[in-house]
């Protein structure tokens, strides 16, 4: 069974502040991993991806990933109220086509 | 505006009603998909169609016959559903159906679907 884990949260942080969105996965194997973002009532939009271990920047996003701990996650610099939804963490590739995703972070940023 | 357009966008039906949810990309993808997503669960796969030939099909109940006419259009036939199939049924398409390096899936609106 193919997993991919998330805290479901809530994390509520302050304006300003950096929220971090942690996820991990199951399939050693994966090559391909996504960050959507769903706000309440909405489709989830895709706001990062990254293949390759290391960081990956696109303005105040950072996606990160460690295949060795399997193991990525996003860092939003400068959280904003309107940065608040839900994150989904999606991986797919391996040996399994398909995308999976986790349940979801709901983050909150305070004003 | 995602280029995959869903409709309706509300429906509520009875147990014994038969409706369709539709759905229609612009991006000249080749894979469509159907989602559900449902409260405190993970984004569920239900249907994959690759250049119009379904490829998935994740042990969904007979009562969701989906059909794909052509690689721009697919519908979700409903017929009667359960009060738990309510919840948010979401189209999606990508370049090919492989969720390799560089192919993305882009999601619809969504159709929040009501049984009653």
């Amino acid at each position: 069974q193919k997993e991919v884990e998330q805290n479901s949260g809530p994390l509520s942080v302050p304006e300003g502040a950096i929220a971090s969105l942690n996820c991990t996965y199951s399939d050693r194997g994966s090559q391909s991993f996504f960050w959507y973002r769903q706000y309440s009532g909405k489709s989830p939009e895709l706001i990062m991806f990254i293949y390759s271990n290391g960081d990956k920047e696109d303005g105040r996003f950072t996606a990160q990933l460690n295949k060795a701990s399997q193991y990525v996650s996003l860092l939003i610099r400068d959280s904003q109220p309107s940065d608040s939804a839900t994150y989904l963490c999606a991986v797919g590739g391996g040996s399994n086509y398909k995308l999976t995703f986790g349940k979801g972070t709901l983050l909150t940023v305070n004003p | 505006e995602t280029g995959v357009t869903q409709t309706p966008r509300h429906l509520v039906m009875g147990m014994t009603n038969k409706k369709s949810l539709k759905c229609e990309q612009h991006l000249g993808h080749n894979a469509m998909y159907w989602y559900k997503q449902s409260a405190k669960k993970p984004l569920e796969l239900m249907f994959v169609y690759s250049l119009e030939e379904r490829v998935e099909n994740n042990s969904v109940p007979s009562r969701f016959s989906p059909e794909c006419p052509n690689s721009s259009h697919l519908f979700l036939h409903l017929h009667t559903l359960q009060p738990e199939d309510s919840a948010l049924y979401l189209c999606a398409s990508s370049q090919e159906r492989t969720a390799r390096t560089g192919n993305t899936i882009y999601f619809g609106e969504g159709s929040w679907l009501t049984v009653v």
